[in-house]
C-alpha cells in the first residue's frame, strides 16, 4: 500500500507568517490528494482536494500544490484560528491513507 | 444541510462484537459513497472502510479486513459498521463521512463528517 508522510510533525509560527506543510506519497498518486483541518476537540474539515482545489468556504490564504508524489499545503498569512492539526489523504484508490498529521501552533 | 449522526459506540470486551450506525439526512444518501474513519485517543486519522454509492464496491484497511464489515441501507439512509473480534487497538472515535462527489465508484474526498462515536475495547 502507498504510505503518506507529512513533514514537519509540528510547527510553531507567528501570526502573519507563511507556513508550508509537505506531504509525500511513497508512489505516484497523480493529483488525488486532499487536505483536512482538525481543530482541537473538533471534527475534521475538508480544506482542499485534487491537490489544489479549495473547498467552498475555505479562506483564500490556504493554497495547495503538487502532483505525483510531492504535495504542499501553504497558509499565506497564519491566523490564530488556523491553530489545528492538518492531515493529507490520498484517494486515488483504496485504502484512503492519511498522513500522520502536522500540528500548527502560534508562537 | 447535511447531517451525519453516529451511534452504537460504548465499552466492549476484547473478542466481542458491536454495530455502529450512521444516520444521514440533508442529502440523497443513495447517491453517495460513504466511509468510516477512526481516531484513537490523541492520535491521527486512520481510514477504515468505504462503500460505494451503489454498494458494489467495498474496501477495508488491512488492520480491519476480515473483522469489520461496512454496509448500507438506503431505505433508512443509514450506514453501518459491523465490528467483530474486537481488539484493544480498535479503541477509537469512529467517524462516518460522506464523499464529495455523487455516483462514483472510486474513492473521493470526504466533505461531511459526523461527530463520531467512541468505541472502547477493554476487559
Amino acid at each position: 500500500d502507498i504510505q503518506m508522510t507529512q513533514s514537519p510533525s509540528s510547527l510553531s509560527a507567528s501570526v502573519g507568517d507563511r507556513v508550508t506543510i509537505t506531504c509525500r506519497a511513497s508512489q505516484g498518486i497523480s493529483n488525488y490528494l486532499a487536505w483536512y483541518q482538525q481543530k482541537p476537540g473538533k471534527i475534521p474539515k475538508l480544506l482542499m482536494y485534487a491537490a489544489s482545489t479549495l473547498q467552498s468556504g475555505v479562506p483564500s490564504r490556504f493554497s495547495g500544490g503538487g502532483s505525483g508524489t510531492d504535495f504542499t499545503l501553504t497558509i499565506s498569512s497564519l491566523q490564530p484560528e488556523d491553530v489545528a492539526t492538518y492531515f493529507c489523504q490520498k484517494y486515488n484508490t483504496a485504502p484512503g491513507t492519511f498522513g500522520q498529521g502536522t500540528k500548527v501552533e502560534i508562537k | 444541510q447535511v447531517q451525519l449522526v453516529e451511534s452504537g459506540g460504548g465499552v466492549v470486551q476484547p473478542g466481542r462484537s458491536l454495530r455502529l450506525s450512521c444516520a444521514a439526512s440533508g442529502f440523497t444518501f443513495r447517491n453517495y459513497g460513504m466511509h468510516w474513519v477512526r481516531q484513537a485517543p490523541g492520535k491521527g486519522l486512520e481510514w477504515v472502510a468505504l462503500i460505494s454509492y451503489d454498494g458494489s464496491n467495498k474496501n477495508y484497511a488491512d488492520s480491519v479486513k476480515g473483522r469489520l464489515i461496512i454496509s448500507r441501507d438506503d431505505s433508512k439512509s443509514t450506514l453501518y459498521l459491523h465490528m467483530n473480534s474486537l481488539r484493544p487497538d480498535d479503541t477509537a472515535t469512529y467517524y462516518c463521512a460522506k464523499e464529495l462527489t455523487a455516483k462514483i465508484i472510486f474513492p473521493a474526498p470526504l466533505d461531511d463528517w459526523g461527530q463520531g462515536t467512541l468505541v472502547t475495547v477493554s476487559s
